[in-house]
């Protein structure tokens, strides 16, 4: 079946810095990676979609200079928390799609900002 | 306004009960809708997903029903075990826009021994 590994699970960083996530999929090959934020209160929200050889789709309220993607690769993409504060914090979840258009998330790497 | 909404923020079921979990939805173009089981400190895993054209899927003890006219749907879990005491989310997406999940605030069963 399709899996999704993400590392760290966890992470804590000093406000004002910046931590590095990357995912991995594993038995399929994930054409596209949606990048979501889960928050404190389990909402979700969507940060942009990764696709193979094109641009990188933001959503509002989310930036390449506050988060740089990278998806080299079929199996690999990485999101990077540039000048993390409270505000940040959260599940950061990987959603790898399918060729059938499933969605298959990651364990997620949970953000804590000091 | 909340395009999927979950009817319930809990529910409570005793071992061996079938729980509903119940959503409904606004966005007449969304055409999968897939739940997701959340257990504390992991991610969202798929647990089974339907696409609009049909009215029922069943995997398992898991089992989805599903009403375009109505715009709702409905997860049933026969014989309920305190293993799958987690969060359950409802979700949707259209079209060639799969990516964009939009997910309800999620119900937390909870299955009593």
């Amino acid at each position: 079946g399709a899996l999704v590994y993400q590392y760290p699970r966890r992470t804590i960083c000093k406000s004002g810095t910046s931590m590095r996530m990357e995912c991995q999929a594993v038995g399929f090959q994930a054409t596209s990676v949606a990048w979501y934020r889960q928050s404190p209160q389990k909402t979700f929200e969507l940060i942009a979609l990764s696709t193979v050889n094109s641009a990188i789709k933001y959503e509002q309220n989310f930036t390449q200079e506050k988060f740089p993607i990278s998806h080299p690769n079929l199996s690999f993409s990485s999101m990077t928390v540039l000048n993390a504060y409270l505000e940040d914090r959260g599940l950061y979840l990987c959603g790898a799609l399918t060729g059938e258009n499933t969605l298959y998330f990651g364990a997620g790497t949970r953000l804590s900002v000091l | 306004q909340q395009q999927v909404r979950q009817s319930s923020q809990s529910l409570t079921v005793w071992e061996g009960e079938t729980a509903i979990l119940n959503c409904s939805y606004e966005n007449s173009a969304f055409d999968y809708f897939p739940w997701y089981q959340q257990f504390p400190g992991e991610g969202p895993a798929l647990l089974i997903a339907i696409r609009s054209v049909s009215d029922k899927k069943e995997d398992g003890r898991f089992t989805i029903f599903f009403n375009k006219r109505e715009k709702n749907l409905s997860l049933h879990i026969k014989d309920s075990q305190p293993g799958d005491s987690a969060t359950y989310f409802c979700a949707a997406s259209a079209g060639t826009n799969a990516y964009k999940v939009i997910f309800g605030k999620g119900t937390h069963l909870h299955v009593l021994p």
